[in-house]
């Protein structure tokens, strides 16, 4: 069965620096998102990418995160410089259209 | 107003009981309703969906929609321990593009 892959599973640093989060969605799925998911919340949309295309970026905060997806495959969500309240689960999905979305493992990040 | 709103719980049922999730939204043009089940440290993972009014039912589950309501539920018959966990509402808005999902409400089934 195919599967959303993320990586890392769990990532530890300290503020100030970078860290980098990977996606490979469900092979064919054009619509990929990513989330974040502080505990006891939902999950909050981050950006929403159609192939190639960012289509919604609006609760992302550009001035320290960035995302990309170059070419319409997998993607990667980068912090720089983290700061202590981005600590939380980083919830990668993928889905045909907009419909069902398959959700990866996520990578739990905590920043000290 | 919450787009998405449901009740934190956490609501506790017995073993065997029906155990009954409510979703409220505010986007009257939404097109589209899910409900995902999450445990603990995990990510959601889908149970089902609903897109017409009325109940739609795959084995323990039952959703219900009313759109002039504005209003989605989750029934879970037969509540097993393993159902305890947290059930998130997402819905599709308005022109089919966005998903809000809602906070989640916790079960806790008893055995």
């Amino acid at each position: 069965e195919a599967e959303v892959a993320q990586s890392p599973r769990y990532k530890i640093t300290e503020k100030s620096q970078a860290v980098a989060f990977w996606c490979d969605p469900i092979s064919g799925h054009a619509t990929l998102y990513w989330y974040r998911q502080i505990l006891g919340q939902g999950p909050e949309l981050l950006v929403q990418f159609q192939d190639e295309s960012v289509v919604d970026d609006s609760q992302l905060p550009k001035d320290r995160f960035s995302a990309e997806r170059l070419k319409g495959v997998d993607s990667t969500l980068k912090i720089q410089p983290a700061e202590l309240g981005d600590s939380a689960m980083y919830l990668c999905a993928s889905s045909l259209g907009a419909g069902t979305q398959y959700f990866g493992p996520g990578t739990r990040l905590l920043v000290l | 107003q919450k787009e998405v709103e449901q009740n934190s719980g956490p609501l506790s049922v017995p073993e065997g009981a029906i155990a009954s999730l409510n979703c409220t939204y505010s986007d009257r043009g939404s097109q589209s309703f899910f409900w995902y089940r999450q445990y603990s440290g995990k990510s959601p993972e889908l149970i089902m969906f609903i897109y017409s009014n009325g109940d739609k039912e795959d084995g323990r589950f039952t959703a219900q929609l009313n759109k002039a309501s504005q209003y989605v539920s989750l029934l879970i018959r037969d509540s097993q321990p393993s159902d305890s966990a947290t059930y998130l509402c997402a819905v599709l808005g308005t022109g089919g593009f966005k998903t809000i999902f809602g906070a989640g409400t916790r079960l806790f089934v008893k055995a």
